[in-house]
């Protein structure tokens, strides 16, 4: 079946731009979490979503990151004001229960 | 200390076997995991163990527990060149539904 898909796979940004990076989850989980996978920190957990209850912010490292989930389905990540820090992999990840199945990743270049 | 350590990297002989380990400080872990991550590519889950185990097969890969010394290893037989990438282990913890990954080990196989 399908897995997570996420868009874009790269993404190219200048410093000071916003980003938008999407996540589609496994059709029928209610859980979904954004991690961030960089050289120097490894994954880091950023934010969970579970179904219609107040998603977990605690990972967000500024404020300059958010994250909604429409719809109980498809997430989309907002980088605002974007600095070279901000250069990762981000991942999506989505759970019905105890097992997390993560999407390809987007590869942000902040230059 | 980390919360989840591994070694960074381990080479072997296509045809040996592979093993690979991890320490976690959490006693309350309720979940073990093993992700494989190729070049490029997200994480691919590979096997979990929970916590009341003590091992777990699954065809060529053998997952050892040993919950008194928080050390959890992954056993692959028969090594082949595309098992080279990096592996990940990563802990669920009582109460939490956020993974705590360690920094992954990286194998590599000799032909």
């Amino acid at each position: 079946g399908a897995g997570v898909s996420q868009s874009p796979s790269n993404k190219v940004t200048e410093k000071g731009k916003d980003v938008e990076l999407r996540c589609d989850p496994i059709s029928g989980h209610t859980a979904l979490y954004w991690y961030r996978q960089s050289l120097g920190q490894g994954l880091e957990f950023l934010i969970y979503f579970q179904g219609n209850s107040a998603p977990d912010k605690s990972g967000l490292p500024s404020d300059r990151f958010s994250a909604e989930r429409t719809g109980g389905s498809v997430s989309t990540l907002t980088i605002q004001r974007t600095q070279q820090e901000d250069s990762a992999v981000y991942l999506c990840a989505s759970s019905l229960k105890e097992t997390q199945y993560f999407g390809p990743g987007t590869r942000l270049l902040v230059l | 200390g980390e919360d989840v350590e591994q070694s960074l990297f381990l080479s072997v002989r296509e045809g040996d076997s592979s093993v690979i380990n991890c320490t976690y400080t959490d006693s309350s872990s309720t979940y073990l995991y093993w992700y494989k991550q190729e070049p490029g590519a997200g994480l691919q889950l590979l096997t979990y163990i929970f916590s009341n185990m003590d091992m777990k097969q699954d065809q060529r890969l053998t997952v050892l527990l040993n919950k008194k010394d928080k050390h959890l290893s992954l056993r692959i037989a028969d090594t082949q060149t595309g098992d080279s990438a990096i592996y990940f282990c990563a802990e669920k913890r009582a109460g939490s539904y956020q993974l705590t990954f360690g920094k992954g080990t990286k194998l590599s196989v000799i032909p």
